[in-house]
């Protein structure tokens, strides 16, 4: 049961470019996240998913996009990377609403835009 | 809307000595709270959560929480740390779909 997987691990792009972030999970959960991670800031929401077909803005969704074509996918899109959008991201899942089911996390992508 | 509030952004302490975290929130409607734990170059776990019942709550490694409605806290405890604790700590709540994360603080334990 390899729960929720990230990749790439580390990714380092130039202003400008696109690439996609994938994220997968094997358990079944309806609900998925996309939240980044700065220093000294917490956790902030991207964007989520409560099912296929099924995506919202979280607190933080200006430069990103995602889609969800099946329970177990939700990558996340950057169109044109810009150096505000260095930080890492980290992708949950859960089988209910975050309120009372835990999140399941992945390890993280680092990404680093110059 | 809900907001977390971690009272100390780093926390070092000794083998074998206790450690509180300190967690506000504000919200004006009823929560749910949450600790996660984030050891280094990993995802969050969840360590322990309150979702209604008894104030205090156990959850894994020892570590245990305390919900207090009339200061809207809800602080984390273990009695006893081991050089394993060492990572970061996120309080979060949450009312909806939507968790909110404190900032975090960083437990580093020394021998």
């Amino acid at each position: 049961n390899a729960g929720v997987t990230q990749t790439p691990k580390f990714r380092i792009l130039k202003i400008g470019q696109s690439m996609t972030l994938q994220c997968a999970q094997d358990m079944n959960h309806n609900y998925m996240y996309w939240y980044r991670q700065d220093p000294g800031m917490g956790l902030k929401l991207i964007y989520y998913s409560v099912g296929a077909g099924i995506t919202d803005k979280g607190e933080v969704p200006n430069g990103y996009n995602v889609s969800r074509s099946t329970t177990e996918d939700f990558p996340l899109r950057l169109e044109l990377a810009a150096p505000s959008q260095t930080s890492v991201y980290f992708c949950a899942s859960s089988w209910g609403p975050d309120g009372n089911s835990p999140l399941h996390f992945g390890n993280g992508t680092r990404l680093t835009v110059t | 809307a809900q907001s977390v509030t971690q009272l100390d952004s780093q926390v070092p302490v000794f083998e074998e000595a206790p450690v509180e975290l300190r967690c506000n929130y504000s919200s004006s409607v009823s929560v749910y709270l949450f600790w996660y734990v984030q050891y280094p170059n990993q995802g969050l776990q969840l360590l322990l959560k309150y979702l209604s019942g008894s104030t205090l709550v156990k959850g894994i490694n020892g570590f245990e929480a305390e919900f207090n409605k009339s200061q809207t806290s809800f602080h984390l405890r273990k009695p006893s740390v081991h050089i394993s604790d060492t990572a970061e700590y996120f309080c979060a709540v949450s009312n909806d779909y939507k968790l909110s994360f404190g900032a975090g603080t960083t437990v580093t334990v020394r021998a």
